[in-house]
């Protein structure tokens, strides 16, 4: 069953602590992709990576941090140095370039109290 | 850079009557695609338009690519209460690795 995974679907975590969310696609992606939505909003891209050791920031990259070791995996780390972490965030892969269909995961929500 | 807006940001429909959103971009897109979000869950690809004027349709959703390639319209005919969720576009213009810009999405409410 071909798809992207992003675990866990709630998190919480205390303010000033780092926290990485996970996104996996078993779909053989090239691209794949970070995004922020806060509530009654769009969706505003964090990172996205093109290929496996490379990836690019977004709009609003200043305090996330990205790795990109595998081509299946794109962890999302939030750091402490991001002022208002709150947020649902998704992840999305595309076949090739970034600007195809991408397919999204079912998201994280972080609440950070 | 880029701008992508939606209009209207809410819609309330009564259950039956029509709805349209509306994209407009402040560049020329190579091409626009649509993406449907209920609540609760993420984004699921609807379509993506790439020829000027271009009219698509999906049963009673019909996509709409403007002739100058600027903007953009969804129009959904005797809405049904699965067409709840918000609808967003989303563009790319020019070549390279530029991203896909996503507009903030129409939120659409329909009244049984």
């Amino acid at each position: 069953d071909g798809g992207i995974t992003q675990s866990p679907k709630y998190l919480f975590r205390k303010e000033g602590q780092n926290v990485t969310l996970s996104c996996e696609q078993n779909l053989n992606h090239d691209a794949m992709y970070w995004y922020r939505q806060d509530p009654g909003q769009g969706l505003r891209l964090i990172y996205y990576s093109q290929i496996v050791n490379d990836f690019q920031k977004g709009d609003i990259a200043e305090g996330y941090s990205v790795s990109r070791e595998k081509k299946e995996s794109f962890p999302l780390t939030v750091t402490s140095a991001q002022k208002n972490p709150t947020a649902f965030y998704l992840c999305a892969s595309s076949i090739g370039r970034v600007a195809e269909t991408q397919y999204f995961g079912p998201g994280t929500r972080l609440l950070v109290l | 850079g880029q701008q992508v807006m939606q209009i209207p940001q809410y819609q309330h429909v009564q259950e039956g009557e029509d709805f349209t959103t509306y994209c407009n971009s402040s560049t020329t897109l190579s091409n626009i695609q649509w993406y449907k979000q209920r609540p609760g869950g993420h984004p699921v690809f609807l379509i993506q338009l790439v020829k000027s004027g271009e009219v698509k349709k999906q049963k009673r959703l019909t996509f709409q690519f403007g002739e100058a390639k600027k903007n953009s319209s969804l129009h959904i005919t005797a809405t049904q209460t699965t067409d709840v969720g918000t609808y967003f576009c989303a563009g790319r213009s020019g070549g390279g690795a530029d991203g896909l810009t996503f507009g903030k999405g129409t939120h659409l409410i329909i009244q049984p």
